[in-house]
């Protein structure tokens, strides 16, 4: 099945610690993205790439990196310098990053920092 | 600027009742499209339908239809005879050839009670 593909579902945090979120997709799209949902709130982009070994930086970038080595994956590393890192974090990806392409998005990873 | 409002944080409908969605929106673009997810609670965001700008056709898919008014910048979303499992939250979003960003609004959580 064709999708996007994220892990660990769940994943637990201590403070100091950096975490990397998985993602890959395999609808052989070049766009990816990372947003990141706080309760009670819309979406924020913290990450996009628009093709292997490229990437920008979104509304709330700081505290978080990225690469783009493969087309099908782009992990996101939550660092120490995250000041609230607990959220939901979805990825996404989409044909290409123009606007009239739809974004399709994975099932998402919950972070909670203990 | 970009924004999308949905002024509506909670809608609480008994089954079988019908539902309006509202969704208004803001951009300096003439070139935009709108689209609407669900995101049950698995969290996964689902895509339900996407508009552009020059089409201001209504769409009805099954129980879902949508009201695309340029006049009063509105998109919005109606399901027809709810059911317990068009509980969700309903995102509305706008992307626009600016940015190319997707811009989320807040949210409308929908409880269906049997």
């Amino acid at each position: 099945d064709g999708g996007i593909t994220q892990s660990p579902k769940y994943l637990f945090r201590k403070e100091g610690q950096n975490v990397t979120l998985s993602c890959e997709q395999n609808l052989n799209h070049d766009a990816m993205y990372w947003y990141r949902q706080d309760p009670g709130q819309g979406l924020r982009l913290i990450y996009y790439s628009q093709i292997v070994n490229d990437f920008q930086k979104g509304d709330i970038a700081e505290g978080y990196s990225v690469s783009r080595e493969k087309k099908e994956s782009f992990p996101l590393t939550v660092t120490s310098a995250q000041k609230n890192p607990t959220a939901f974090y979805l990825c996404a990806s989409s044909r290409q990053r123009l606007s009239g392409n739809t974004i399709y998005f994975g099932e998402g990873s919950w972070l909670t920092v203990v | 600027a970009q924004k999308v409002t949905q002024a509506q944080t909670e809608i609480s409908v008994v089954e079988k009742e019908d539902v309006t969605l509202d969704c208004v929106y803001e951009t300096r673009d003439t070139t935009y499209y709108l689209f609407w997810y669900k995101q049950p609670p698995s969290g996964e965001l689902v895509f339900l339908i996407r508009r552009n700008s020059f089409d201001e056709q209504n769409e009805i898919s099954g129980r879902y239809s949508w009201n695309f008014q340029k006049s009063t910048s509105s998109f919005n979303f109606t399901i027809t005879a709810s059911q317990v499992v068009d509980s969700a939250v309903y995102f509305c979003a706008l992307r626009d050839g600016a940015t190319n960003k997707l811009i989320f609004g807040t949210g409308t959580l929908l409880a269906v009670q049997p």
